[in-house]
């Protein structure tokens, strides 16, 4: 157990419609870290927040957007879902940013 | 634009034997290495990592060797066991340290056969 807690462990929706993926970091850990592993891309770098402010920015489109709160959980908000979005997606935190510690991951099914 | 390659998909050795990953780089700004294991359903676990200044380090049945000239790490695992069955990620910091968000690779597929 990583520590990391994600939420939900599946999801399944439709094209066009809106879906928030939750992570709630280790105990201490500042930094959050989104991921997401398709079958031919491999782990992909979305975005990072470290204690509540955007540190950086990876291939994230711009139907895609993340916040982490002041309890320093974050949310991942997908938006205007199309098939190819259908991924696992990965939250991971760190506290000095040498290791990650990853969730077990959100499937997203887009149908 | 990969910066870290994993050129083979997938590795099948026999239980007891010696299991070698191989991981490519372009950057040479990257100079600390780690290597992930992810099982099915879970999450990317770390294993081991390495400094640019060793081009050895050893963890149990883990080590990780680095040829910086050749822009080359290896993982061995020795002796192999089922357990061991994942996949494995070589990663580095994006924008070389020690510390920051990861680029992977695209991961090997470790199969141990008993």
């Amino acid at each position: 157990d990583s520590g990391v807690t994600q939420t939900p462990k599946h999801l399944i929706t439709a094209t066009g419609q809106r879906v928030t993926l939750r992570c709630s970091p280790r105990s201490g850990d500042l930094s959050v870290y989104w991921y997401q592993q398709s079958l031919d891309q491999g782990l992909q770098f979305l975005i990072q927040y470290y204690n509540g402010e955007e540190r950086a920015k990876g291939n994230i489109l711009e139907r895609f957007s993340a916040q982490q709160f002041p309890d320093l959980h974050s949310e991942l908000n997908l938006s205007s879902l199309e098939l190819g979005d259908s991924a696992l997606y990965f939250c991971a935190s760190s506290v000095a940013g040498e290791k990650l510690f990853f969730g077990s991951g959100t499937q997203l099914s887009v149908l | 634009d990969q910066q870290v390659k994993q050129n083979s998909p997938s590795l099948s050795v026999q239980e007891g034997r010696i299991s070698i990953l191989n991981c490519d780089y372009t950057n040479s700004m990257f100079d600390y290495f780690l290597w992930y294991k992810k099982y099915p359903a879970e999450g990317p676990t770390f294993l081991i990592s390495i400094s640019s200044i060793k081009d050895k380090n050893e963890d149990g049945r883990f080590t990780v060797f680095l040829n910086k000239s050749a822009k080359h790490l290896s993982l061995h695992i020795v002796p192999s066991q089922p357990g061991d069955s994942a996949v494995y990620f070589c990663a580095a910091p994006r924008y070389g340290g020690s510390q920051g968000n990861l680029i992977f690779g695209k991961g090997t597929k470790l199969s141990v056969k008993p």
